[in-house]
């Protein structure tokens, strides 16, 4: 079974350009996340999605961020314009609503991004 | 404010030995918490939990206590392996709420020959 896929694994820009990133859940899983983590530090939640609903955005910067998952599916983070501050690795994490105490969270491999 | 916090970002253990990671934590509404492991290039991956009710949970060479009067737990991983070596993050959430996930800041493990 194909794990989390995301897109691309490197991407280099200036600043005050836009940049995408592409993530694929593993089949079947319904919750999607959204993680930055800058250098020396853990990730940190961005944004979570139950289908095609953001049922947790709080901690995302809504003047330069945006996300979505149209169909439930795949999702694509945006920021724009980038920052310097925006250098980190983000990662995508999908879960199934299996029940229970703690639903996995599977990690995709990230996405660095280099702002310069 | 970190909520979860690993004081020690780097430890070295000779191969066949024990290896102990440590984690703090300081909101009272944590009640189950998590270790990953990640390799370079590669996103965390889960490798034991614990629920409150517990204080020790064991799976094979890797053994998780927790402390909840101290709020500390730690990752005790005996006999050490050389792919061990990797960067452990101490993970903790509140149930009943989505299996959110705060993290902490990660321990890089270096387990020598």
């Amino acid at each position: 079974e194909a794990g989390v896929v995301q897109s691309p694994r490197y991407k280099i820009i200036e600043k005050k350009q836009p940049v995408a990133f592409w993530c694929n859940p593993i089949s079947g899983h319904n919750t999607l996340y959204w993680y930055r983590q800058n250098l020396g530090q853990g990730p940190e939640l961005l944004i979570r999605y139950e289908n095609e609903e953001a049922v947790d955005d709080s901690q995302l910067p809504k003047d330069r961020f945006s996300a979505e998952r149209l169909k439930g599916v795949d999702s694509t983070l945006k920021i724009q314009p980038a920052e310097l501050g925006d250098s980190a690795v983000y990662l995508c994490a999908s879960s199934s609503q299996a029940g229970g105490l703690y639903n996995e969270q599977f990690f995709g491999p990230g996405t660095r991004l280099t702002v310069l | 404010d970190q909520q979860v916090k690993q004081n020690s970002p780097s430890l070295s253990v000779q191969e066949g030995r024990i290896s102990i990671l440590n984690c703090d934590y300081t909101n009272s509404m944590f009640d189950y918490f998590l270790w990953y492991k990640k390799y370079p290039a590669e996103g965390p991956t889960f490798l034991i939990s614990i629920s409150s009710i517990k204080d020790k949970n064991e799976d094979g060479r890797f053994t998780v206590f927790l402390n909840k009067s101290a709020k500390h737990l730690s990752l005790h991983i005996v006999p050490s392996q050389p792919g061990d070596s990797a960067v452990y993050f101490c993970a903790a959430m509140e149930t009943g709420t989505a299996s959110k996930l705060t993290f902490g800041t990660g321990t890089r493990l270096q387990v020598t020959l």
